[in-house]
């Protein structure tokens, strides 16, 4: 089954510095890899997903990620941090077969925004 | 078109009571899963319903159930609730094509006491 790991609990960065949150996947390539954002006392909304038609992919709010299959890494970059990005990320992989069946989530990744 | 739906929002219960939560699908959407947040254990799938069948579930015990109405609107129940039953519980819709990625209400936010 496939699974995700996000290296590092915490990630601190000023206003207006690059962002970058790691997620690798498990050796076999996922066929789906999403990003997703949780802000305090909310759900998950959707940043970005892969689906093998482009390596380099763009979400919303100025954030991208590049799958790297050499690395089996799927990082989640944003150039200029706003403070507004503080939220806690998460990188996820489907279990089995398709896009929505049975997510696997990372321990997720605390983005803080110093002013 | 209106969002995952999920109520109530917040929930306080004692030990040994029993709870039951609801999820609004997006409207067209057929598949609803749900999923346990923790501080502990992160974010765990529980289980997966379509068309009114569940098709997967995660590793939890039989406390925990579920169902899908013939709306696509879900319901899962926690009885003899447990102090570690508190926890953030989310529900998810998709229109489980291949590429139809989950999209997640703002949760039910269960307290045990």
């Amino acid at each position: 089954a496939q699974s995700v790991t996000q290296l590092g609990s915490h990630v601190s960065v000023s206003e207006g510095a690059l962002v970058l949150l790691r997620c690798n996947y498990s050796s076999s390539v996922p066929p789906y890899l999403f990003w997703y954002v949780q802000y305090p006392n909310q759900g998950l909304q959707l940043l970005l997903k892969y689906t093998s038609a482009a390596t380099l992919v763009k979400g919303i709010n100025g954030f991208e990620a590049e799958f790297k299959k050499s690395e089996t890494s799927f990082h989640l970059t944003k150039p200029s941090a706003h403070m507004s990005d503080a939220a806690e990320y998460f990188c996820a992989v489907p279990r089995h077969g398709g896009a929505n069946s049975k997510l696997t989530f990372g321990k997720g990744i605390t983005l803080s925004v110093r002013p | 078109k209106a969002g995952v739906t999920q109520t109530p929002r917040y929930l306080i219960k004692t030990r040994g009571q029993q709870v039951t939560l609801s999820c609004s699908p997006i409207s067209g959407h057929r598949s609803v899963s749900w999923y346990q947040q923790t501080p502990g254990q992160g974010l765990q799938f529980l289980f997966e319903y379509f068309s009114e069948t569940q098709r997967n579930k995660g590793n939890f015990p039989g406390r925990f159930s579920g169902r899908q109405f013939s709306n696509s609107r879900s319901e899962m129940n926690v009885s003899t609730l447990e102090l570690g039953d508190s926890a953030l519980y989310l529900c998810a819709s998709s229109s489980r094509g291949q590429g139809g990625e989950a999209f997640f209400g703002q949760g039910t936010r269960l307290t045990v006491v």
